[in-house]
């Protein structure tokens, strides 16, 4: 049971570039989000996922698209890169009462 | 969405108990408290969940007094290994999902 998994590790973009974060998980949890970290901070809600087929925005989804087409897998997209999404993006999935965080990808974009 | 206030930071020594204070004043009737522990490059963990009175596991106590108004969390004898961000979240049975993450108490445990 590896609970829950991200990657890559670290990534660095130029601005204007796209790329996919990926983020599984094998608990077969119905609810899925993306977090970002900027240094110092809390952790703000990208997007989240209720189930496979359903998602919805958090408070920062600007720049960001997902999708859920498993339970297993909710990866998260940016578009075009901006050197304001430089950032620890977590993604989690949750039971009924607990969040199951992943170790995180650390992005730069420069 | 119940706005949570934390103090910014903590000190404290090794063996001591340290409680941290979250006040959460708009809570809800179906909300429950939850608070996560984070250390540095890793995700937050689960440490506790209450709705009312008192909760206790492993790891942490939880007081939650009758107006709800805020909760405290109580950590026995601390360790240098518990120097870590403390987060308070409010929220539904289903807490998590479109709860805010505050700033979080930073808590630094000196031998």
């Amino acid at each position: 049971n590896a609970g829950v998994t991200q990657t890559p590790k670290f990534q660095v973009l130029k601005t204007g570039q796209s790329m996919t974060l990926q983020c599984a998980q094998d608990m077969n949890h119905e609810y899925m989000s993306w977090y970002r970290q900027d240094p110092g901070m809390g952790l703000r809600l990208i997007h989240y996922s209720v189930g496979a087929g359903i998602t919805d925005q958090g408070e920062v989804p600007n720049g960001y698209n997902v999708s859920r087409s498993t339970t297993e897998d909710f990866p998260l997209r940016l578009l075009s890169a901006a050197p304001s999404q430089t950032s620890v993006y977590f993604c989690a999935s949750r039971s009924s009462d607990t969040q199951y965080f992943g170790p995180g990808t650390r992005l730069t974009v420069l | 969405l119940a706005k949570t206030t934390q103090p910014i930071s903590m000190d404290s020594y090794e063996g001591q108990e340290v409680n941290i204070t979250c006040s959460h004043n708009n809570i809800a009737t179906n909300d429950y408290i939850t608070w996560y522990q984070q250390f540095p490059s890793q995700g937050p963990r689960f440490i506790i969940q209450g709705y009312k009175t008192k909760v206790t596991n492993e790891v942490a106590s939880l007081f939650i007094p009758a107006d709800r108004k805020s909760s405290t969390l109580s950590l026995p004898r601390v360790s240098l290994s518990d120097t870590a961000v403390y987060y308070c979240l409010v929220g539904g049975a289903l807490v998590g999902f479109k709860t805010i993450f505050g700033a979080g108490t930073r808590l630094f445990v000196k031998a």
